[in-house]
């Protein structure tokens, strides 16, 4: 099975900061990489699919990049409702696998 | 607006079995894909299983910890998933979600979850 790691497993930042979250692949998975937003009883919302493509309706202050084993999910100036906790998934092979999830609160 | 509605998870005793849907609208649903996560108390997303459109021959693949007990089924007529399962266990507890499935472009589509739990 593909392992996913990512990091930080928490962050703690402020309204207007830059955010970036690393998710790393125990092997290649081409740009088969997710991003999913999830907030507290919601279920997960995709944000980036493809290592990059942002998914319609969400907002362009994401971004995501990497290919191979290193994947980064950014985001470029974090708003209120950004505080959530955010998965990355593979999608190259079956199981298709989950990072642990990175938190993001307040500062 | 596409939506996914999932039912029947509830409470359940150890080895008992309990039969989910997820009921689909705004899209066509035989076009594709449908998969199957679940979430335990607090902790993070695990993959369950999925299954492919009739015109990749409704094929399934499924997680090593369900597989033999956990069963993807689908009625295209009805615009509905199903998720049996079997034999659980406690560790099967957890709030599932069934997900429109894009394959490489990832699961666009979820419901809102129902939660299982496996409890004497």
């Amino acid at each position: 099975d593909i392992q996913l790691t990512q990091s930080p497993s928490f962050l703690s930042a402020s309204v207007g900061d830059r955010v970036t979250i690393t998710c790393r692949a125990s092997q290649g998975i081409s740009s088969y990489l997710a991003w999913y937003q999830q907030k507290p009883g919601q279920s997960p919302n995709l944000l980036i699919y493809v290592a990059s493509t942002l998914q319609s309706g969400v907002p362009s202050r994401f971004s995501g990049s990497g290919s191979g084993t290193e994947f980064t999910l950014t985001i470029s100036s974090l708003q209120p409702e950004d505080f959530a906790t955010y998965y990355c998934q593979q999608l190259n092979s079956y199981p298709r696998t989950f990072g642990q999830g990175t938190k993001v609160e307040i500062k | 607006e596409e939506q996914l509605v999932e039912f029947g998870g509830g409470l359940v005793q150890p080895g008992r079995s309990l039969r989910l849907s997820c009921t689909a609208s705004g899209f066509t649903f035989g076009d594709y894909a449908m998969s199957w996560f679940r979430q335990a108390p607090g902790k993070g997303l695990e993959w369950v299983g999925f299954i492919r459109s009739k015109a990749y021959g409704e094929t399934t693949e499924y997680a090593a910890s369900v597989k033999g007990r956990f069963t993807i089924s689908r009625d295209d007529s009805k615009s509905i998933a199903y998720l049996q399962m079997n034999s659980l266990q406690t560790e099967d507890t957890a709030v599932y979600f069934c997900t429109r499935d894009k394959h490489f472009d990832a699961m666009d589509v979820w419901g809102q979850g129902t939660t299982v739990t496996v409890s004497s």
